[in-house]
């Protein structure tokens, strides 16, 4: 079974502060995924990686960064939060093979900035 | 680009059949997906549609017609662990590993 980890179910911050999300995916998959979800505007691209070190800007990318030092690992960075930041936050992994791009999804965090 | 339109809410009763549509538009996409996702839990895969016709997997059928722009998830004798929100989404032209995601259909099953 896929599983995709994500660090934290539930977090708090305040405005301003610098926030790391962590996403750990034990399947040795090449794609890396980091969207946002909001009620009325569905799921929306963040940033994703197609490899170690790699990144790429998604559909929403200002106010964030992201870093992938290792494969396993893909981290989402808020170099200062904002309550507009407030949201729920989802990591997902797909394989580069096979004849599907199924992409599997973690836990979610649920973020809110006061 | 590419936009996917969903129905936002229905509800239908437990044992019936729902059909939830998904239309869209866009210039061209590698497949078409499914994801189940109930209240405060992450998106499961449902189903993928690469050709055009009709894929069953027990209680769930999805389908796909590229010429009319349009798919459909069919759920068969439906369970109150149904309830979710259901969303459709296709594989991003540009890239194979892409994908865009509709904003969801929110389906209430009633006993």
């Amino acid at each position: 079974d896929v599983k995709v980890t994500q660090s934290s179910r539930y977090l708090v911050k305040r405005t301003g502060e610098k926030v790391f999300l962590e996403c750990v995916q034990d399947m040795d998959h090449e794609n890396m995924f980091w969207y946002r979800q909001d009620p009325g505007l569905g799921l929306r691209l963040i940033y994703f990686s197609y490899d170690v070190k790699m990144k790429e800007k998604g559909d929403i990318p200002e106010g964030y960064s992201v870093s992938r030092e290792k494969k396993e690992r893909f981290s989402l960075i808020l170099e200062s939060a904002s309550t507009n930041q407030t949201s729920m936050y989802l990591c997902a992994s797909s394989s580069e093979e096979g004849s599907t791009d199924t992409q599997y999804f973690g836990p979610g965090t649920r973020l809110t900035v006061l | 680009g590419q936009n996917i339109d969903q129905p936002t809410e229905m509800t239908a009763t437990e044992g019936a059949i729902v059909q939830i549509n998904c239309t869209y538009q866009t210039s061209g996409f590698n497949g078409l997906f499914w994801y189940q996702q109930h209240a405060g839990e992450a998106p499961t895969f449902l189903s993928y549609n690469v050709l055009d016709g009709l894929e069953e997997k027990g209680r769930f059928s999805s389908f796909l017609s590229r010429s009319k722009g349009y798919s459909y998830l069919l759920l068969k004798e439906l369970q109150m662990k149904d309830s979710a929100s259901y969303l459709c989404a296709l594989t991003g032209y540009s890239s194979a590993s892409k994908i865009i995601f509709g904003s969801g259909t929110r389906l209430s099953i009633r006993p």
